[in-house]
């Protein structure tokens, strides 16, 4: 069983357009994250939830737009797309107190054309 | 702002060869991270260190941690072809709900 989820795992769409990247994870964990990992390798987080909350929102622009319906699911709707938000999108979860590390989704790749 | 610094960039070994891959960190934390990414994948986590001198090992890599020189170090000993791999620290701040600063990670590749 799947512990950290995300859908879909390839995204091909044009500039312009609206799309969603979902993410559900089922190891009862409080907290869920958005990763960006770029074209270098370099990851860097956009936004934190805790319990449906969120915690932390990075300098991301508002196109982009987190949403969390339970502790279990937060998932990321970015409008009018442009070309340098091709990447992978990694969705992570952790529990409080960390002892075991953020465990990772497998990774959503975005090409914008 | 917590800046994270790994190096080198890019390392190419032997194959039966110990070699150190270093990180360095700018402010207090007490939570660190070594993960594995293969190509395509996803990050699998390898050690949390959460403590001033933790030492951990799990086969052939070893990570440590000195939170007063702000700074730890994953230890790769006899290298076998597939520890090949991009390897990223990750810092922790912003208490325990905060996020991870990661490194720019180290491309490994260890040929026969």
């Amino acid at each position: 069983d799947t512990a950290v989820s995300q859908t879909p795992k390839y995204l091909v769409t044009q500039m312009g357009n609206d799309k969603s990247i979902k993410c559900e994870q089922n190891l009862g964990h409080d907290t869920m994250y958005w990763y960006k990992q770029d074209s270098k390798k370099f990851l860097k987080i956009m936004f934190s939830y805790n319990n449906k909350e969120l915690i932390i929102n990075e300098t991301v622009p508002n196109r982009f737009s987190p949403k969390s319906p339970d502790k279990a699911h937060l998932n990321l709707h970015i409008n009018s797309l442009e070309l340098g938000d091709s990447a992978v999108y990694f969705c992570a979860s952790s529990q409080v107190p960390d002892s075991y590390g953020y465990t990772f989704g497998s990774g959503t790749r975005l090409t914008v054309v | 702002e917590l800046k994270v610094e790994q190096n080198p960039l890019f390392l190419s070994m032997q194959e039966g060869k110990n070699y150190t891959i270093y990180c360095n960190y700018s402010t207090t934390s007490d939570r660190l991270y070594w993960y594995r990414q293969d190509p395509g994948k996803s990050l699998e986590s390898l050690f949390v260190l959460l403590s001033n001198g933790a030492v951990k090992q799990e086969g052939r890599l070893m990570a440590s941690l000195d939170t007063k020189a702000r700074l730890s170090t994953l230890h790769i000993t006899a290298a076998v072809h597939d520890l090949s791999a991009t390897y990223f620290c990750a810092v922790g701040y912003g208490g325990s709900q905060g996020n991870l600063i990661f490194g720019k990670g180290t491309k490994l590749s260890v040929k026969p």
